[in-house]
């Protein structure tokens, strides 16, 4: 089974400045899918970013970004120009890509990092 | 608007005491599930549904009854409550056609509080 650890349970970062968030997971499987999600005091999960395990570029979706390492199997966030509404819990899971089986579509998540952004 | 909807946002209850959480979807979506967030513990899934009337157990399904009778609702049971089962409870929806990587869509949570 798969297995994602986040070992930060905290993290804080001043506004303007850039933030790393780690996340690292065990998997037997060459082809699956990685995504981050923010969770605001709202408590809505809302999807910051996705990779495809096949595709070796990194994704980036405008101040943020991923940096992926395969056969490290670590796939950490990076916000840059951080902002007061970017302080959230952020959850890293893993997804199968193959179709079949019992964890078709599951997503396995980490158990989460707290970020703070101080003015 | 698309969006999964559940309801209710809070639940006060006591041990027991058989509940229902409600979760409707309105983007024709084949794939519903639903998770638990427990602090320091992430999300994990309790049940899932690939359509209707094909539902499967997730990783932590003890305790927990689901449906799928129409493709939209994917109502939660609880028969008998526990406090253990106190928790923030999400469904979420995905399609199964088009991108292989479509991404869950959430609903607001549920907030349980079993007495």
């Amino acid at each position: 089974a798969q297995t994602v650890t986040q070992s930060q349970p905290e993290m804080s970062v001043q506004e303007a400045e850039t933030v790393t968030l780690s996340c690292t997971y065990d998997t037997s499987e060459s082809d699956y899918y990685l995504f981050w999600y923010k969770q605001p005091p709202s408590r809505q999960m809302i999807l910051v970013i996705r990779q495809e395990a096949y595709k070796q570029q990194n994704a980036t979706e405008n101040r943020f970004s991923v940096n992926f390492q395969k056969a490290a199997k670590s796939f950490s966030l990076k916000i840059s120009d951080s902002q007061l509404g970017d302080a959230a819990m952020y959850f890293c899971a893993y997804r199968t890509l193959n179709a079949g089986g019992t964890s078709y579509g599951k997503l396995t998540f980490g158990q989460g990092t707290i970020l703070t952004v101080h003015p | 608007e698309a969006q999964v909807t559940q309801n209710p946002r809070y639940l006060i209850t006591v041990t027991g005491k058989k509940l229902t959480v409600t979760c409707s979807q309105n983007m024709n979506h084949e794939y519903m599930s639903w998770y638990r967030q427990d602090p320091g513990l992430g999300l994990r899934q309790i049940y899932y549904s690939m359509n209707v009337e094909v539902t499967d157990k997730g990783d932590v399904p003890e305790g927990y009854k689901v449906s799928r009778k129409e493709k939209r609702n994917f109502p939660l049971i609880l028969e008998s409550p526990s406090p253990n089962q106190t928790s923030l409870y999400f469904c979420a929806s995905r399609t199964t056609s088009g991108a292989y990587n479509s991404p869950l869509h959430f609903g607001n949570g549920t907030r349980l509080t079993v007495t």
